[in-house]
């Protein structure tokens, strides 16, 4: 089982609708959880941290944590072209603070 | 506020040559952290300095690969010798704090190094 998870895609998602991104890890210790977004040949850009069950909202984009479940997904609202790229879900254990990194979901909004 | 800076952008070499790569971390940033991404994979840490201390070094091919963060604020990594399957983007990041301990450790990457052996 590898430590974090997420669904290679591409997950392909008209204009205007709502895109969710989804990732589960392994590690019940687990304390931070990030999502990156990362444009071909571009490194990887932070754009949501979360570290506490719930919701947490960001203009467009909303983080969801749920530790019982070891799930954290990323809904991005009115999706845009410019949303095309790869996401990264990235988890840390606080006391190591090495963060893990999934394969990352290729997102394709189409016109 | 600068970015991490990285150098060069770019480097095409043979297998068994050598190859270094440079990093500067965001100013005041206390921890940096050298990745390796193969295509179509998430990074993968190498290395990992708090200041001018390794943390965590366990995925670096010691045989090979070599780190060094002089001072505790730029940073090179050298690959001797290369292998093709060495080919890869080489990241580096930085993060305020990621001390042990430590929960909010947001990192910062730079633009990367792409590496070509042939």
């Amino acid at each position: 089982q590898k430590e974090v998870e997420q669904n290679s895609g591409p997950l392909s998602v008209p204009e205007g609708a709502i895109a969710s991104l989804n990732c589960t890890y392994s590690d019940r210790g687990s304390q931070s959880f990030f999502w990156y977004r990362q444009y071909s040949g571009k490194s990887p850009e932070l754009i949501m941290s979360i570290y506490s069950n719930g919701d947490k909202e960001d203009g467009r984009f909303t983080a969801q944590l749920n530790k019982a479940s070891q799930y954290v997904s990323l809904l991005i609202r009115d999706s845009q072209p410019s949303d095309s790229a790869t996401y990264l879900c990235a988890v840390s254990h606080s006391s190591a603070s090495k963060i893990i990194f999934g394969s990352g979901t290729r997102l394709s909004i189409r016109p | 506020e600068a970015g991490v800076a990285q150098s060069p952008r770019y480097k095409i070499i043979e297998k068994r040559q050598s190859v270094a790569f440079w990093c500067n971390p965001i100013s005041g940033h206390a921890t940096l952290y050298w990745y390796q991404q193969i295509l179509g994979q998430g990074p993968k840490l190498l290395i990992q300095f708090q200041n001018n201390g390794v943390v965590d070094d366990s995925q670096l091919p010691k045989d090979r690969f070599s780190a060094e963060r002089l001072k505790g604020v730029d940073s090179t990594l050298k690959i001797q010798p290369a292998k093709l399957e060495d080919s890869a983007v080489y990241l580096c990041a930085s993060s305020y704090s990621g001390g042990v301990g430590e929960i909010y450790n947001e990192q910062f990457f730079g633009p990367g190094t792409r590496l070509t052996v042939l």
